[in-house]
């Protein structure tokens, strides 16, 4: 059972444009939420992570937003650069229940035209 | 440089063989993990090892058989595979039970199985 679903598995954007990817999860317990990036012939690198009680966080280009009410969460990048062509993955653990395991989405490909 | 590293990155073996996949941290974690990456499907945990125990096994087939001697590294063990197993193998380490949920992860092995 897929407890964290990417449902779009591709986006193209412009460069210079927004970026928007979306993630749902299903599982009330999870608190802790992260976003990967993954380049190819990489591993998964970690990007930007919110926890449950906030809404939202912030890093340069880079903005996570959590809506806990809809199980939602969206990752922002603004703007979008070549370099940002790549596979990112959502991730969600239950950490106030010792539960540090992550569970994946199935990654979104995003590519940026220039 | 991740601090994570994995050994082979790429390794073709026919049903009957025996090969080992291995990994090697250098960043004073407690926790490593085994993730399996099949094309355009989430991460999928295998195996856990936490202070050199292992802590979690996601019914994974005995036909996977994973080492840890120490909390440095961690083998995966592999005999009589099936083509179904060719895949993206990758390793991760985490400060276990303390961390916020950061897995570091290594390049990946890519296992062609025959």
């Amino acid at each position: 059972d897929q407890q964290v679903k990417q449902n779009s598995p591709s986006l193209s954007v412009q460069e210079g444009r927004i970026s928007i990817l979306n993630c749902d999860y299903t599982n009330s317990m999870f608190d802790y939420f992260l976003w990967y990036k993954k380049y190819p012939a990489e591993g998964p690198t970690f990007l930007i992570s919110i926890s449950s009680i906030k809404d939202k966080n912030e890093d340069g280009r880079f903005t996570v937003f959590l809506n806990k009410s809809a199980k939602h969460l969206s990752l922002h990048i603004v703007p979008s650069q070549p370099g940002d062509s790549a596979v990112y993955f959502c991730a969600a653990s239950a950490l106030r229940s010792n539960d540090y395991k992550l569970s994946f989405g199935a990654g979104t490909t995003v590519t940026v035209r220039a | 440089e991740t601090g994570v590293t994995q050994t082979p990155r790429h390794l073709v073996m026919g049903m009957t063989n025996k090969k080992s996949l291995k990994c090697e941290q250098h960043l004073g974690h407690n926790a490593m993990y085994w993730y399996k990456q099949s094309a355009k499907k989430p991460l999928e945990l295998m195996f856990v090892y936490n202070f050199k125990e292992q802590t979690e096994n996601n019914s994974v087939p005995s036909r996977f058989s994973p080492e840890c001697p120490n909390s440095s590294h961690l083998f995966l063990h592999l005999h009589t595979l099936q083509p179904e197993d060719s895949a993206l193998y990758l390793c991760a380490s985490s400060q276990g039970s303390l961390n916020t949920g950061e897995l570091f992860f290594g390049e990946g092995s890519r296992l062609t199985v025959l």
